[in-house]
């Protein structure tokens, strides 16, 4: 029951910004969207999140569109490590709503 | 701050043999959970505990995983008998509650022969 699409894989050039998508059009008004990645060989990293305001912090921004529907991850600097497995998840914060990981984008940072 | 403990970080049994991981969260926090990630896949939540009880545990094979967290601190899980396709990363989390950020350990990796 995936609640977000992401596309399986991008690259982008090291030094640029890197935007990755995410479509999630059937977010409900309490959902909030959590962005993850995961370097090889290691757990998962949380990024940030946000619900409908566009978020930033020393690691990415997160722009929100205003329906909701999608969101972007920008890291606006990538570097070689920022190549991993980027995860969008939608997710209610309160109660134990549980954290749901999809498949994601598999970023690759080319030199 | 320490993160997320897991140990061992690999282990190779063989199939209908019995094996157990053990997971030590971020002191403080009171939600921890274990996941399976197999190769290639995002990872798969199988239980998640909130303190020392039970929160979802509905992806968890009773018959054959088992996981407890007692004193709601460390927690371990065990797979008996284990079957090739149990082959896999088992992460554990843990975050100070269920509403905010999880932190991962860097997982046991389980190849089953």
């Amino acid at each position: 029951d995936a609640k977000t699409t992401q596309p399986p894989s991008m690259d982008c050039a090291e030094g640029r910004a890197a935007n990755l998508p995410c479509n999630h059009s059937t977010i409900s008004g309490n959902e909030y969207v959590y962005w993850y990645r995961q370097i090889h060989s290691q757990g998962p990293q949380y990024i940030i999140h946000g619900l409908k305001n566009n978020e930033t912090n020393e690691m990415a921004s997160l722009i929100i569109t205003e329906d909701r529907k999608s969101s972007t991850l920008i890291l606006p600097h990538a570097t070689l490590r920022d190549t991993a497995v980027y995860y969008c998840i939608v997710r209610v914060v309160g109660g134990n709503e549980k954290l749901t990981f999809g498949t994601g984008t598999r970023l690759t940072i080319i030199p | 701050e320490a993160g997320v403990a897991q140990s061992p970080r690999y282990k190779i049994i063989e199939k209908r043999q019995s094996v157990a991981f053990w997971c030590n969260p971020i002191s403080g926090h009171a939600t921890l959970y274990w996941y399976q990630q197999i190769l290639g896949q995002g990872p798969k939540l199988l239980i998640q505990f909130q303190n020392n009880g039970v929160v979802d545990d509905s992806q968890l094979p009773k018959d054959r995983f088992s996981a407890e967290r007692l004193k709601g601190v460390d927690s371990t899980l065990k797979i008996q008998p284990a079957k090739l396709e149990d082959s896999a990363v088992y992460l554990c989390a843990s975050s100070l509650d269920s509403r905010i950020e999880a932190f991962f350990g860097q997982g046991t990796r389980l190849t089953v022969v």
